[in-house]
Formats: C-alpha cells, sequence, structure tokens
C-alpha cells in the first residue's frame, strides 16, 4: 500500500510569488490534515479535510488555504509568500474522522518551501 | 499559546539504558495522546498512543504514561539502541475534534553506542 506521496519534495520562491503544493492520501483515507513545521515553532496545524470539506483551520492567515478533491488528494496553496513562510509542509493522512477516540495520522516525507 | 509542552529539546542515554521523554499539556479537552518520531527530512512516524482512559500502554521497548490530573505524559524506551536517536514529538487530539493533532516542539534523543 503507498503511503502519502507529497509533491515537490522541495522548492524555491521568491517573496510575492504564490505556491501550491500537493497530497496524495493513503489509498481510502478520506481525512487529509496539512502541518507547518519551523525551528521556531515546531509542528503546527494548518487545516484538516475530510470528503472535500474544510472542517479545522488552524491559526494562520487568509494567505494560507486548501481544498481537497473527489478523489481525496489535497492541495495547499500560499499566496504573497513571505519570507517567514519558509519552513516544510507535512500532509497527514487518517483513515476516519476522529471522533474523539482518535486515530493516528500518517504523514509524507513532506515539501521544503523556501522562500528567497 | 503551546498547549502542549516538551521542556526538554535534547536528551543523551547510552545504548542498553531506559530513555524517559516528558511532555505536558494544558489544555484539559485533550482525550488522546500520541508519539511520533521523526528523522530529518522525513514525515513523523507514529509511534504508540494512549487514551485519556488509560494510563499506561505498551508496545514492545515503547511505554507511554499518562497521568491525567498532572497533565502529564512520558515515552519510555526500554533498553534504547542507537537507532532510536532522532527526534520525539508527543501530540495530543482534542475530545469531538476532528484529526488535528497539537504537537509539542519535540525531544531530540540521542542514543550513545
Amino acid at each position: 500500500k503507498a503511503g502519502v506521496t507529497q509533491t515537490p519534495r522541495y522548492l524555491i520562491k521568491t517573496r510575492g510569488q504564490q505556491v501550491t503544493l500537493s497530497c496524495s492520501p493513503i489509498s481510502g483515507h478520506r481525512s487529509v490534515s496539512w502541518y507547518q513545521q519551523t525551528p521556531g515553532q515546531g509542528l503546527q496545524f494548518l487545516f484538516e479535510y475530510f470528503s472535500e470539506t474544510q472542517r479545522n483551520k488552524g491559526n494562520f492567515p487568509g494567505r494560507f488555504s486548501g481544498r481537497q478533491f473527489s478523489n481525496s488528494r489535497s492541495e495547499m496553496n500560499v499566496s504573497t509568500l513571505e519570507l517567514g513562510d519558509s519552513a516544510l509542509y507535512l500532509c497527514a493522512s487518517s483513515p476516519t474522522p476522529s471522533t474523539g477516540g482518535g486515530t493516528e495520522a500518517f504523514f509524507g516525507q513532506g515539501t521544503r518551501l523556501t522562500v528567497v | 499559546d503551546q498547549q502542549v509542552k516538551q521542556n526538554s529539546p535534547s536528551l543523551s542515554v547510552q545504548e542498553g539504558r531506559i530513555s524517559i521523554l516528558n511532555c505536558d499539556y494544558t489544555n484539559s479537552m485533550f482525550d488522546y495522546f500520541l508519539w511520533y518520531k521523526k528523522y530529518p527530512a522525513e514525515g513523523p512516524t507514529f509511534l504508540i498512543s494512549i487514551s485519556s482512559i488509560k494510563d499506561k500502554n505498551e508496545d514492545g521497548r515503547f511505554t507511554v504514561f499518562l497521568n491525567k490530573s498532572a497533565k502529564h505524559l512520558s515515552l519510555h524506551i526500554v533498553p534504547s539502541q542507537p537507532g532510536d536517536s532522532a527526534v520525539y514529538f508527543c501530540a495530543a487530539i482534542p475530545v469531538r475534534g476532528a484529526n488535528t493533532l497539537f504537537f509539542g516542539t519535540g525531544t531530540r534523543l540521542t542514543v550513545i553506542p
């Protein structure tokens, strides 16, 4: 069974540009979440999608957005890039939405975004 | 506001000894806790989890303890092996939450051969 696939692995962008990152979850997983990892802030939750609907959103500005397609693949977009957006962006897929019991999320290898 | 905290950024342990990684949380709504292991340039890998209705969960060399009254959990690795060297993150999921993980800042474990 293939794992979570994120593309591209590495990306260099200029301030002010926009970027789109892609995530293909594990087959059969319908919940996709995105996280940002930076040295100073650690791993922070961006948003979660389930059945093409955003169910939860972290504390990030509106420049960060995402969507999910009918095949559960997800994209996240960052517009008007800032230097501080340089980070490892991780996507995680889960088999079911959590109802309080909790399920472990399976992470992709991430996309390393560098903004210059 | 960091709701999950790992106060030790690093830990060094001799091979064969016990590694104890600690994690504290502030939100009493958290109901499910997980530990992840992460190597550089890779995504976190799930290790072990525990529900708030339990105080201990064991899986091979890994045991997680939860003290809900103290809002504290710990991960014990016995015996520690050099391959365990990585950054360990604890994470929490809120009650009735979606698949939203609140992560600690991580502890870098180094197991010395």
